[in-house]
Formats: structure tokens, C-alpha cells, sequence
């Protein structure tokens, strides 16, 4: 099946500056990828997406990039805000009924 | 629309007790997940459906049941609960349109 791993675990960053989340993925056959954030005690709830016949989508401060020869994709946030830190979960679907979580990356936006 | 509704938030077990969660969703989704959450593994399929009356085994299949007897409703079952199913659960639905909705989770303890 599919494996997705997702780097860094953990991520602190001063306010006003970027963060990025990293995650790789195994099967070629994926060709869609959510990212989800998770607040404190909350459910996820997706942020943003990207099917893989697009290389970029930008939403505001949060943009996904899709790199499908290298198997990985990213999650860029700029001009961070105290309201960002949460955990962040990228995930991949390789056949539009399963979705693969990675393990997560805990964001602390330091004021 | 309540969106994706689980029953109950929060449950403690005694080792070998049983019990169900309910999941229910108002959005005339086709599919239908559950899930689990542990520190530091994200989110992992335990069952799934892909339409009323249909279910599927996912990553972590093993000492839960599900039904699906009504398209609103997926049941998750513990026969015999374990302190290794203590954990947070995640029921979650989607259209064919792939975006996941999930509920608001149930924390289990099972002692």
C-alpha cells in the first residue's frame, strides 16, 4: 500500500516568517493531496489540495507544490501568524476511496 | 446540515467490555471512514464504505467491526476492547468530489 512520510515532527518559527512541511509518498498510482490542519483538541479540516496534473495551487498565505517525478510535495505557509500553530497532516489517495495520512508536524508560531 | 456527527466524545472501558460508536453524516455522502489517532502516527484507516451496505478493511482492521446498514450511519464496533485501542476516533465522509469531512472525534480509554 501507500507510505507517506512527513517532515519535520515538529517546526517553531517567529511570526512573519515562512514554514514549510515536507512529505514524500510511494505510489506513482496517487494523484491526490490534501493537507489538513488540526488544532488543539479539534478535528482536522482541509486547508488545501492538489490533484497531480497541477504543480501549484496558492490559496492566500498557504501554496502546495506537487513534484510527481520525485514523489513529494510540500505545504509553503508565509507571513505566519500565532493562529497557524496547530498540527499540520499531509495525505495521499491513490484510488479516490483511501486516503494515507502522514504522521504530522506540530507548528508553534512564536509571537 | 450537522455535517458529520459522532457518538458519544468520550467513553472509558474496562479490558474486555464492548462497544459501538456511531457516526452519522447528513450530507448524502457515498463514503465513509473510520479512523485512529496516536501521538506521533497520525491518522490511520481502520474500516471504510463506499456505499450503504458495504464495507472495507483498511491499515489497522483487527479487533473492530463495522456496518453500514443506512447511508447516513457507520457503526464501529469493539467486541472485546484492549488497551491498545485506547485512542482517539475519527469518523470522516466525502462525495465522489474526494474532500474529507470529519466528525468531531470520540476519545476512548480502555483500562
Amino acid at each position: 500500500g501507500e507510505n507517506v512520510e512527513q517532515h519535520p515532527s515538529t517546526l517553531s518559527v517567529q511570526e512573519g516568517d515562512s514554514a514549510v512541511i515536507k512529505c514524500t509518498y510511494s505510489d506513482s498510482a496517487s494523484n491526490y493531496f490534501p493537507w489538513y490542519k488540526q488544532e488543539l483538541g479539534k478535528r482536522p479540516q482541509l486547508i488545501i489540495d492538489i490533484r497531480s496534473n497541477v504543480g501549484e495551487k496558492k490559496d492566500q498565505r498557504i501554496a502546495v507544490t506537487l513534484n510527481k517525478t520525485a514523489k513529494h510535495f510540500s505545504l509553503h505557509i508565509t507571513e505566519t501568524q500565532p493562529e497557524d500553530s496547530a498540527v499540520y497532516f499531509c495525505a495521499a489517495s491513490p484510488m479516490g476511496n483511501q486516503f494515507y495520512f502522514g504522521t504530522g508536524t506540530s507548528l508553534t508560531v512564536i509571537p | 446540515n450537522a455535517g458529520v456527527t459522532q457518538t458519544p466524545k468520550f467513553r472509558v472501558l474496562k479490558t474486555g467490555q464492548s462497544m459501538t460508536l456511531l457516526c452519522a453524516q447528513d450530507m448524502n455522502h457515498e463514503y465513509m471512514y473510520w479512523y485512529r489517532q496516536d501521538p506521533g502516527m497520525g491518522l490511520r484507516l481502520i474500516h471504510y464504505s463506499v456505499g450503504e451496505g458495504t464495507t472495507a478493511k483498511g491499515e489497522v482492521p483487527d479487533g473492530y467491526n463495522v456496518s453500514r446498514l443506512k447511508k447516513q450511519n457507520f457503526l464501529l464496533g469493539l467486541e472485546s476492547a484492549a488497551p491498545s485501542q485506547t485512542s482517539v476516533y475519527f469518523c470522516a465522509s466525502k462525495q465522489n468530489d474526494e474532500k474529507l469531512f470529519f466528525g468531531s472525534g470520540t476519545q476512548l480509554s480502555v483500562l
